[in-house]
């Protein structure tokens, strides 16, 4: 069965400390991997995609095959990066698994 | 740049009444998803949605929930009977391409069963 966990409810940090929120996941095959966010009042919207390997508002995620992770960072957090974050997986290209399994979200304060 | 929209931003209903969520998706789309978070949960796979027939569902996709696309633009997701369970965020998706192209998810619409 496919799974997304993310261990953090609620990650606080100061303005300019690093940012780690953590995303393993379980599935049988070679998955995609997304990082989603979802900022006050606003529509879930795709912060990055492992498959791009770009990085986004200075966010970025490696994925780890061995151990099935795909932890979203940052270097120096912003007040702006408050926000809900979500991990979710689909399947690979030909698999015909194409829904997202999102994780149970991890909430990112940021303080002054 | 083209957004997802859904209508209402809000419901409130009466248990067992019938309900119809309604989505427009972006244009050159061709699948389209229905999500579902309850409060303080994960937010839940309902249904895909392509060429016109649903190419996967969940189990909480059950007899009282349909999915049609009645016209080119519309795509409503439809409950016949309402439980208080089904209260709920409800999201529409969509992508070009199957799999690995990004879902844009549309604003959602929060669902009170009373």
């Amino acid at each position: 069965a496919q799974r997304v966990t993310q261990p953090e409810k609620l990650l606080s940090v100061f303005k300019g400390a690093p940012v780690e929120l953590k995303c393993n996941y379980s599935y049988s095959g070679s998955p995609e991997l997304f990082w989603y966010v979802q900022y006050s009042r606003q529509r879930l919207q795709l912060l990055l995609r492992h498959i791009s390997r770009e990085s986004i508002k200075g966010f970025t995620a490696d994925l780890n095959k061995g151990e099935t992770s795909f932890h979203l960072k940052k270097p120096f957090a912003q007040e702006e990066d408050s926000a809900m974050y979500y991990c979710a997986l689909s399947g690979g290209r030909g698999t015909g698994f194409q829904k997202l399994v999102f994780g149970t979200g991890t909430r990112l304060l940021v303080s002054p | 740049e083209p957004e997802v929209t859904q209508t209402p931003s809000h419901q409130v209903t009466q248990m067992g009444q019938e309900v119809i969520l309604r989505c427009v998706p972006i244009s050159n789309h061709l699948y389209f998803y229905w999500y579902r978070q309850i409060l303080g949960q994960k937010v839940e796979f309902l249904v895909s949605f392509y060429n016109n027939e649903i190419s996967e569902k969940s189990e909480i996709f059950d007899d009282q929930f349909s999915v049609e696309r009645p016209d080119g633009s519309n795509f409503t997701l439809k409950i016949r009977s309402t439980k208080l369970e089904d209260s709920a965020m409800y999201f529409c998706a969509s992508n070009r391409v199957r799999s690995q192209e990004t879902q844009y998810f549309g604003p959602g619409t929060r669902l009170l069963v009373l």
